[in-house]
Order: structure tokens, then C-alpha cells, then sequence
């Protein structure tokens, strides 16, 4: 089943302990994104990148880094989390190395930093 | 950068009638999307619609993008649509940076 996958679903941890979120791909997209929503505020891209290697700031990168070693993988790092992190996150994927493609999203993360 | 808003902000509805939810944005796009956020948060593909009318079922959508809207239309609607619609566009002009807007929530009333 093509699917976009995150991990874990759920996560609440403590003021400044490194985590990282996990984003997998199965469908061989080249552009993969990741979006934190917030009441209000919709959903904002954090990062994207249009293939291996090859990544760039979306609107609220601040706080977070991902890498994009394999096509698959797109993992999302929060080195010092802070409560203003709490939110809920998506991973999502699309074809072409481009935004321009239909997006396919994972079903959520909920983070809470306390 | 682009600007993407969303009417109306809340729209409350007995089960069984129709509705209409507006995005207005506010330069050229070449990649829109519609989706439904469940009430579980998952979010749901609708439509990819850059330009041109499609159905689905009891919804479709329009996007008219030389006059920089899209339309949703759901008809007959049940409880099950209720959740958050939102439309996203890829902005031409910043990199490859998707832009959401802010949503409409829709409660049907069974």
C-alpha cells in the first residue's frame, strides 16, 4: 500500500532533550515535506526537500533540522526542544522534485514538550 | 509571498444540505489542493485541482486560475464531513514553499 508513515504518533518529553521524528515513503517521490499545525495558525512547512541531499527552509524552520540521506527517509530533528515546539506535526511526499505535485501526508505526530 | 485565504472561517449545517467553501489566493499557482482533516486529525486528500473542475462523488471543486480562486462544493452533506477543509498552493514565486490556508471548519448537525 503506498503510504507516507511517522513515528512515533504520539510523544511528550521534557525541555531541551534531543528527539527526532521519523518520516518514510514508500511511493519513490522525490519531494518530501514537513508541516507543523497549530490552532489558528493552520499548517506552515518547516522544511522541504526536492531529493537526496538537497534540502531548504519552508516558513518556520527555527528549532529543527532534518537530513535527507535516502530518497525514502526524511527525519525530522529537534535538538533542544522548547514548549513552543508543542504541536502536532505532518510528514508529507509528492512526485517530481517539485511542490507543484499532488501532496500525500502521514497521519500526525502529537508532540508535547513540557 | 503568496497569500491564501479561506472563507468561510466556520460554517454550521443540517445534515442533508449543501455547501459552498471559497480560496482566494493571491498570485499565480500552479499546484492546488484540497483537503479534509477528519475529527481524528488525519488529513485527507480531496482534490488536486491547479486548474479546471473535478467530482468525486457528492463533492467536486473549481479553480479558476486566472481569477486566483477555488471552489469546494460538497452537496447532501452528512455528519461524516464535518472537520476541517483546507486548500494549499505551491508558490511559484518563493522556492518550492506550500502555502496552507487557514481552513474552514464545517459542523453538519445530524
Amino acid at each position: 500500500e503506498a503510504q507516507v508513515t511517522q513515528n512515533p504518533r504520539y510523544l511528550i518529553t521534557v525541555t531541551g532533550k534531543k528527539l527526532t521524528v521519523t518520516c518514510s515513503q514508500n511511493m519513490n517521490h522525490e519531494y518530501m515535506s514537513w508541516y507543523r499545525q497549530d490552532p489558528g495558525l493552520g499548517l506552515r512547512q518547516i522544511y522541504y526537500s526536492m531529493n537526496v541531499e538537497v534540502t531548504d527552509k519552508g516558513d518556520v524552520p527555527e528549532g529543527y533540522k532534518v537530513s535527507r540521506k535516502e530518497k525514502r527517509n526524511f527525519p525530522l530533528i529537534l535538538e533542544s526542544p522548547s514548549p513552543n515546539q508543542t504541536s502536532l506535526y505532518f510528514c508529507a511526499s509528492s512526485s517530481g522534485s517539485s511542490g507543484y505535485n499532488e501532496q500525500f501526508f502521514g497521519p500526525g505526530t502529537r508532540l508535547t514538550v513540557l | 509571498g503568496i497569500q491564501v485565504e479561506q472563507s468561510p472561517p466556520d460554517l454550521i449545517l443540517q445534515e442533508g444540505a449543501n455547501s459552498t467553501l471559497r480560496c482566494n489566493f493571491s498570485d499565480s499557482v500552479n499546484n492546488l489542493q484540497w483537503f479534509h482533516q477528519n475529527p481524528w486529525g488525519q488529513l485527507i486528500n480531496l482534490f488536486y485541482i491547479p486548474s479546471g473542475t473535478k467530482q468525486n462523488g457528492r463533492l467536486s471543486a473549481t479553480t479558476v486560475a486566472t481569477e486566483r480562486y477555488s471552489l469546494l462544493y460538497i452537496s447532501s452533506s452528512q455528519t461524516t464531513d464535518s472537520g476541517v477543509y483546507f486548500c494549499a498552493v505551491h508558490d511559484m514565486n518563493r522556492d518550492d514553499k506550500i502555502i496552507f490556508g487557514k481552513g474552514t471548519r464545517l459542523h453538519i448537525l445530524p
